[in-house]
This record gives C-alpha cells, sequence and structure tokens, in this order.
C-alpha cells in the first residue's frame, strides 16, 4: 500500500523560503504513469494546486504562484520536495502532497498533510 | 482556467436522506472530474474519479454522474459518518483547480 507522508518546517519566517518533502513508501516513485503534486488548504478554505512533477521529471507550476514554486524530485530517496520563496501570510495553509494516477487524473493518494504558518 | 462551482454552499441533512451535490465547470471538461470527501482535520479522501467511475472501497451509497460541464454527486441513504465537506476537482486542462466545496451536516 502506498502511503505518502510530508515534513519540513513548521514556521517560516516573511520573505524566507517554505521548504517540504514528501517522502514515498510502498512504492517507487519512478513507476511510470504518475504524477506528484503539492496542494495547499489554507485554515478554513478550500483547496489550491500548486503544481506537480512528472515521473519523467517534467514539472507544471500553477501560473498563480509560478514565480515562487520549484518542485524537484530525488530518486534515491524516494521522495519529491517543495520549494516556495518570498512567503507572506497568505501562504500560511496545510500542504499535501498527493498522487495523481496519470496525467489528467484523479488524485488517488493523499499524504496527511502538514501545517506551515508564516510568521515573523 | 477553468473555474468550478459548486451548490449548494452547506446542507444540513437528516440521517437517510438522499444528498445532491452538483459541480459546474467554466467551460466543457468532458468527464475530467472526480469527487473528494473530507472531514474535519483529515486529508481529502477520493469518492469517484471521472465523474461517474466508483472507487474501491468507497460505499455504494456514493455515486457520480455528469459531463461536459454540469456534473452531480448523489449520496443516498446519508449515514452520520458522511458528515464532512465535499470538493469536485477537474484534471482536463492545466492548471488543475478544485471547487469551492460543499459542507454536509447531520441534523
Amino acid at each position: 500500500q502506498l502511503q505518502l507522508q510530508e515534513s519540513g518546517s513548521g514556521l517560516v519566517k516573511p520573505s524566507q523560503t517554505l521548504s517540504l518533502t514528501c517522502a514515498v513508501s510502498g512504492g517507487s516513485i519512478s513507476s511510470g504513469g504518475y504524477s506528484w503534486s503539492w496542494i495547499r488548504q489554507p485554515p478554513g478554505k478550500g483547496l489550491e494546486w500548486i503544481g506537480y512533477i512528472y515521473h519523467s521529471g517534467s514539472t507544471y507550476y500553477n501560473p498563480s504562484l509560478k514565480s515562487r514554486v520549484t518542485i524537484s524530485v530525488d530518486r534515491s530517496k524516494n521522495q519529491f520536495s517543495l520549494k516556495l520563496s518570498s512567503v507572506t501570510a497568505a501562504d500560511t495553509a496545510v500542504y499535501y502532497c498527493a498522487r495523481e494516477a496519470g496525467l489528467g487524473g484523479a488524485f488517488d493518494i493523499w499524504g496527511q498533510g502538514t501545517m506551515v504558518t508564516v510568521s515573523s | 482556467e477553468i473555474v468550478l462551482t459548486q451548490s449548494p454552499d452547506f446542507q444540513s441533512v437528516t440521517p437517510k436522506e438522499k444528498v445532491t451535490i452538483t459541480c459546474r465547470a467554466s467551460q466543457s471538461i468532458g468527464s475530467s472530474l472526480h469527487w473528494y470527501q473530507q472531514k474535519p482535520d483529515q486529508s481529502p479522501k477520493l469518492l469517484i474519479k471521472y465523474a461517474s467511475q466508483s472507487i474501491s472501497g468507497v460505499p455504494s451509497r456514493f455515486s457520480g454522474s455528469g459531463s461536459g460541464t454540469d456534473f452531480t454527486l448523489t449520496i443516498n441513504s446519508l449515514e452520520a459518518e458522511d458528515a464532512a465537506t465535499y470538493y469536485c476537482h477537474q484534471s482536463s486542462s492545466l492548471p488543475f483547480t478544485f471547487g469551492p466545496g460543499t459542507k454536509v451536516d447531520i441534523k
């Protein structure tokens, strides 16, 4: 049973860079046919898709965040990562990693989420 | 960007009642519409994929229908454990987007 687990700093200062990692267990991140996404949810609000990295390494970012986002993969550690630069209070949210079954599919597996607060 | 709208925003329902949630897309997305259930302090859970395809382990009282721009999630005979917020999500075109959510409360 594939599982995802987010980790990273829970508190980030304004203007700094948020860094999170999603560890994949029970399967390989290099398996073909899947993409790996980051999704966030501000407190009490809805879901916002941040971007994905495909098993080939190609990426796509939400244009609303594109200038500040980098998603990368570390195949040796079977994990993928999110970096969001120049954060503000508006970036305070629960951040989820999720697997999408093929480009244009549903998010069938989610991590439990990690809360990130942007505050000085 | 494709915008998804959901109705209603909130619904208070008696157990065993039937619940219908609609999701409308700002342009045609074929059947690339998926539904999720999110309970408080939990991550979203996939309920229905590609508008009407069932997911293993999801109770049969959950069903989906629709194509193009109009979609429906139906919960037949609501149970207390179904209290949650329900989101639709389109994967037809990038960026992927979600609806604003429908909160279902149990009377």
